[in-house]
């Protein structure tokens, strides 16, 4: 799997859009860009996934740049409830595990 | 869709002493999988189950560790003769088909403390 990299951490204010990067330079074309969060204390939770196009479900957005050397997630409206660790990880679907990294820890701040 | 339960939620237990975990998948999943989180790190992967057939055992999973899901429903990890180095939050998720695609369902997890 391709090796993803994000910020450690970065902070937002709530009511404003979190645009969050991920560098995944070495994925391949059967690769996917899966996003998960973890909020403290809780088991990661599913955010969305994409493979070329960018994506939108009722939680964020995926934009993924054309040459699929990088991403960014975006929470349209962050609430003191999104705070948590954002994990981006690459994988092809075929595959069956997540390969978690150390994520991004995102502080929604009033 | 009461979503995966494990129990307990919290173990702490004394070095080698033998500790089993459990979990309760939703109902019409049939892959299982085990991640490892220690403190700081995302989570790892340890092993995982199409039904009731264990597909794989990540390096991580010492001969210490064993896992079963008897009749492709519930499933427990043991850890025999515990050592201070397995404290860690053991996570369980399940999903409903062989495909990464396929959204993996995680629960609270069990928080494991070897003193």
């Amino acid at each position: 799997d391709a090796k993803t990299t994000q910020p450690p951490s970065m902070d937002c204010a709530e009511g404003r859009a979190a645009n969050l990067p991920c560098n995944h330079s070495t994925i391949s074309g059967n690769e996917y860009v899966y996003w998960y969060r973890q909020i403290h204390s809780q088991g990661p939770q599913y955010i969305i996934h994409g493979l070329k196009n960018n994506e939108t479900n009722e939680m964020a957005s995926l934009i993924i740049t054309e040459d699929r050397k990088s991403s960014t997630l975006i929470l349209p409206h962050a609430t003191l409830r999104d705070t948590a660790v954002y994990y981006c990880i690459a994988g092809r679907s075929n595959d069956y595990k997540l390969s978690f990294g150390a994520g991004t820890t995102v502080t929604v701040r009033a | 869709d009461t979503g995966v339960s494990q129990d307990p939620r919290h173990k702490i237990t004394k070095r080698g002493q033998n500790v089993t975990f459990r979990c309760d998948p939703i109902s019409e999943h049939n892959r299982l999988y085990w991640y490892r989180q220690t403190l700081g790190q995302g989570p790892e992967f340890l092993t995982y189950f199409q039904n009731e057939a264990q597909l794989e055992k990540s390096r991580l999973l010492s001969d210490r560790f064993s896992a079963e899901r008897p009749k492709g429903s519930f499933s427990t990890l043991e850890i025999q003769r515990t050592e201070q180095g397995d404290s860690a939050m053991y996570l369980c998720a399940s999903s409903r088909d062989r495909v990464l695609t396929d959204t993996q369902y995680f629960g609270p997890g069990t928080r494991l403390t070897v003193l």
